[in-house]
């Protein structure tokens, strides 16, 4: 069964430092995003993409986050200076469509940022 | 957006059936209802999805009454494994979707 892959599946840094996420999306899909999960607490959505753009994006999703699809296959999340809040559980998703109504998202099984 | 409500928690016992409802009474015309679990440590996976009367899948029913106002996941002879975190979201076509606290569901032997 396709499935969306997401590396590192830990990473540690220092606050302050820069860190990208990588994701490889199904490959047949053209909607991607990117939510996070600060431990204990619920899913949020930070950003989606479509056709090298960003379709929506939350409040969280500020100037220190950013997304890029640098090759057919690979779907980056880079923070760019790190604070102690972004350590969390970054989930990667995937859709065919982007109707999240009748659509169906694929997520990762995700990439846990911890911030020292 | 709608807003959900659905119980914080719930226990169960192996083969057993879990029915957890959850309320969504400002629903529009055009959002959809969709469930996922989530077991710890893992990202959310779909279980479920419709729009109204009754949707069963190899999984899980969702029943939906006529006012759309709740919605019904009901999970079959449940057994340990089932124990996660289930989600109610509802939906319209707008690139997102924004999950609630959800249920958590606990099987015991």
């Amino acid at each position: 069964e396709p499935e969306v892959t997401q590396t590192p599946s830990h990473q540690v840094t220092q606050m302050g430092q820069e860190v990208i996420l990588h994701c490889v999306p199904i490959s047949n899909h053209l909607y991607f995003y990117w939510y996070r999960q600060i431990l204990g607490q619920k899913v949020e959505f930070l950003v989606s993409f479509y056709n090298n753009e960003i379709s929506e994006k939350s409040e969280i999703f500020d100037d220190q986050f950013s997304v890029e699809r640098p090759d057919g296959s690979n779907f980056t999340l880079k923070i760019r200076s790190t604070k102690l809040e972004d350590s969390a559980m970054y989930f990667c998703a995937s859709s065919v469509s982007g109707n999240t109504a009748t659509g169906e998202l694929f997520f990762g099984e995700g990439s846990r940022l911890t911030v020292l | 957006l709608a807003k959900t409500t659905q119980p914080i928690s719930m226990d169960s016992y192996e083969g057993q059936e879990v029915n957890i409802t959850c309320s969504h009474n400002n629903i529009a015309t055009n959002d959809y209802i969709t469930w996922y679990q989530q077991f710890p440590s893992q990202g959310p996976r779909f279980i479920i999805q419709g729009y109204k009367t009754k949707v069963t899948n190899e999984v899980a029913s969702l029943f939906i009454p006529a006012d759309r106002k709740s919605s019904t996941l009901s999970l079959p002879r449940v057994s340990l494994s089932d124990t996660a975190v289930y989600y109610c979201l509802v939906a319209s076509n707008d690139y997102k979707l924004s999950f609630g606290a959800g249920t958590t569901v606990t099987v015991r032997a």
